[in-house]
């Protein structure tokens, strides 16, 4: 079945500590996306990535890192510098037709 | 700057009532509406729009948009317990940009 891999589900994180969140796609798609949601709020883009070795800053990329060096993967790095960083990450990826996206089923990331 | 903007934020209802969500936006070069329904993982898909006047319906689910006045709204008819969830509104853009509201969050009581 296509679809979107993401983990791990759940992720701990260390003060100081960079840590890196896998996503991995088979649908084929050219545009990959990463979102941060918040508890109880929407989804606010980090970084998306149109086509292999480019990607754009969203509305919040600061502390966050990403790569796209294959099509079906497109890893999250959250840095040390993103100094509030527990929230519920989604990774998700679209055709460049007029389609909806598909989701990840998320990696909710705590701080130790 | 582009913005979509959902109402009410939060919403609590009983069993066979019907709720209406709001999704209204300022986005340039539009491409199309997008309704997902989020319970505890990924967003799953419901509607997407992209002509005005043209209503979607998926069993007691139905969306419509209207690109004049730049908003849309997804009705619930006879709602259950398994229609709590969140609901986001996200809307296209030309280069396969997305940008989402703040999502209602529907709280269905037996």
């Amino acid at each position: 079945d296509g679809g979107i891999t993401q983990s791990p589900k759940y992720l701990f994180r260390k003060e100081g500590q960079n840590v890196t969140l896998s996503c991995e796609q088979n649908l084929n798609h050219d545009a990959m996306y990463w979102y941060r949601q918040d508890p109880g709020q929407g989804l606010r883009l980090i970084y998306y990535s149109q086509i292999v070795n480019d990607f754009q800053k969203g509305d919040i990329a600061e502390g966050y890192s990403v790569s796209r060096e294959k099509k079906e993967s497109f890893p999250l790095t959250v840095t040390s510098a993103q100094k509030n960083p527990t929230a519920f990450y989604l990774c998700a990826s679209s055709s460049p037709s007029n389609q909806p996206q598909h989701f990840g089923d998320g990696t909710r990331l705590s701080i130790l | 700057e582009d913005k979509v903007v959902q109402s009410p934020l939060s919403l609590v209802v009983h069993e066979g009532d019907t709720v209406t969500l709001n999704c209204s936006y300022e986005v340039t070069n539009f491409r199309s509406l997008l309704w997902y329904k989020q319970e505890k993982k990924a967003p799953t898909f419901l509607f997407m729009l992209t002509s005005s006047g043209i209503e979607k319906k998926s069993g007691r689910l139905s969306s419509i948009l209207d690109k004049k006045e730049l908003f849309s709204i997804l009705n619930i008819t006879a709602t259950q317990t398994g229609d709590s969830a969140i609901y986001l509104c996200a809307v296209a853009k030309n280069f396969n940009k997305f940008y989402f509201g703040s999502g209602t969050k529907l709280n269905v009581k037996p």
